[in-house]
């Protein structure tokens, strides 16, 4: 089956203590991003990758690194999570940059305390 | 960069009715424009979509229309059904996605 996986789930962590929420997915797209969600505020893109070695940063990359070592994965890490952090993340996926539809993961609900 | 902002932000419509969600954005050069559905918990799902070369999409009881000149393009819900409640996100893109802040739709029964 075609998807997004991202993992963990659900993620409680303290301040400062260093994460990763995994990104993976099987169509072979080009195109990954991540996006976190808050209320009234929409879907923000964090970082995008166009393709393996490509990253560029989105709209909030402030706090967050990635990698696309792979073309199938692209980890979000966050090296020194704070509270404001807190948020509803998702990976997503298009075959191309722009102009194809974002498949979206399920989700990663973090809180950082 | 681009700027999408959708209208209105909470929608409430007798089940039956139709529903119209409103879109409007900023840099011509946007040429794709996709809407999401977001069930409760749930991750957004692509539920109709339209390039700038075509006016209007159509899918059962789904619709999108596209006005490039004015830059605005709205969703269609026709004989809605509980079913339809959801968080509803336009979008619009050239070589990056700009998402609009939502829309939630209510339906009652």
């Amino acid at each position: 089956e075609a998807q997004v996986t991202q993992n963990p789930r659900y993620l409680i962590t303290v301040t400062g203590k260093k994460l990763t929420v995994t990104c993976s997915q099987n169509m072979n797209h080009e195109y990954m991003s991540w996006y976190r969600q808050d209320p009234g505020l929409g879907l923000r893109q964090i970082y995008y990758s166009m393709n393996v070695e490509v990253t560029d940063k989105g709209d909030v990359p402030e706090g967050y690194k990635v990698s696309r070592k792979e073309k199938r994965n692209f980890p979000l890490i966050l090296e020194s999570p704070s509270p404001n952090q807190t948020s509803l993340y998702f990976c997503a996926s298009s075959f191309r940059q722009g102009n194809s539809p974002l498949h979206f993961g399920n989700g990663t609900r973090l809180t950082v305390t | 960069g681009e700027n999408v902002e959708q209208h209105p932000s909470t929608l409430s419509v007798q089940e039956g009715d139709s529903a119209v969600i409103k879109c409007t954005y900023s840099d011509s050069a946007s040429n794709y424009f996709p809407w999401y559905k977001q069930e409760l918990g749930k991750r957004p799902q692509l539920i109709i979509d339209i390039r700038s070369n075509v006016g209007e999409k159509k899918d059962q009881r789904i619709a999108v229309t596209l006005n490039k000149t004015a830059k605005h393009f709205s969703l269609h819900i026709t004989e809605t059904q509980p079913e339809d409640s959801a968080v509803y996100f336009c979008a619009a893109s050239f070589n990056k996605f700009y998402f609009g802040s939502g829309t939630k739709l209510n339906v009652k029964p």
